[in-house]
C-alpha cells in the first residue's frame, strides 16, 4: 500500500475536465514538491508535471497541478483520446526517501 | 538529445546476484543526480535508490536497503544497481532516470531493463 494516496482509476468523455487526487501527510507532500508522471502503456514514465505546478517544455497546458496542505490533484482539460494512461503522483519524503502514489489509471470513454 | 540506456537484466534465481547498468548520453552526466525506480509486473512505480552528483550521497528504500548497492562512474557516464540476495518480489522492469536536480523530479528515463527473479 502506497504512502501517497490515489484512487486507483478515473474517467471521462473527450473534450470533458478530469481531476485526479493525490493524498500524503506533512512529511511528503506537506513539506515537499509534489511531482506527476504519466506513463502510457508499454512505455516509460514521462515527467508531465514538477514542483507542484511547473509544466516541462512540451507539455500542453491541458494539463495542470495544483497542491493544497498534505495534498495534491493534477487536472487535465479537454481531455483527448491519447491522454488515456497511467499517472502518477509523487514526492520525496522528510526521510530521505522518494515516493509515487499507486497509480491512476486513467480511460477516456 | 538525452539518452538512458540500461542493461544487465535476466533471469536470476532467488538468492542470486545480477548487476545492472546504465548508459547515458547527450548531457554532462556528472552534472545531475540519478535514480533507480522499478515497476513489478502488472505494478506501479517504486522508487529504489538515489544518488548525487558525486556519488558522495546516496539513498535507498527500505525494501532494497542491505541488498543493493548503487554506484555511478563518471568517467563512463554510467549509472550502476548491484543486487544481492535477490528476492521474488524484486522481480520487476529497472529504470534508471535523470534527476532534475537534487530530490527533484526525475525529467528523463531510460526504457527499462525486465529482472526476473525466479527457481
Amino acid at each position: 500500500q502506497s504512502v501517497l494516496t490515489q484512487p486507483p482509476s478515473a474517467s471521462g468523455t473527450p473534450g470533458q475536465r478530469v481531476t485526479i487526487s493525490c493524498s500524503g501527510s506533512s512529511s511528503n507532500i506537506g513539506s515537499n514538491y509534489v511531482y506527476w508522471y504519466q506513463q502510457l502503456p508499454g512505455t516509460a514514465p514521462k515527467l508531465l508535471i514538477f514542483r507542484n505546478n511547473q509544466r516541462p517544455s512540451g507539455v500542453p497546458d491541458r494539463f495542470s497541478g495544483s497542491k493544497s496542505g498534505t495534498s495534491a490533484s493534477l487536472a487535465i482539460s479537454g481531455l483527448r483520446s491519447e491522454d488515456e494512461a497511467d499517472y502518477y503522483c509523487a514526492a520525496w519524503d522528510d526521510s530521505l526517501t522518494a515516493l509515487f502514489g499507486g497509480g491512476t489509471k486513467l480511460t477516456v470513454l | 538529445q538525452v539518452q538512458l540506456v540500461e542493461s544487465g537484466g535476466g533471469l536470476v534465481k532467488p538468492g542470486g546476484s545480477l548487476r545492472l547498468s546504465c548508459a547515458a548520453s547527450g548531457f554532462t552526466f556528472s552534472d545531475y543526480y540519478m535514480s533507480w525506480i522499478r515497476q513489478a509486473p502488472g505494478k506501479g512505480l517504486e522508487w529504489v535508490s538515489y544518488i548525487s552528483d558525486s556519488g558522495a550521497t546516496i539513498y535507498y528504500a527500505d525494501s532494497v536497503k542491505g541488498r543493493f548497492t548503487v554506484s555511478r562512474d563518471n568517467a563512463k557516464n554510467s549509472l550502476y544497481l548491484q543486487m544481492n540476495s535477490l528476492r521474488a518480489e524484486d522481480t520487476a522492469i529497472y529504470f534508471c532516470a535523470r534527476d532534475a536536480s537534487i530530490r527533484d523530479g526525475h525529467d528523463f528515463w531510460g526504457q527499462g531493463t525486465l529482472v526476473t527473479v525466479s527457481s
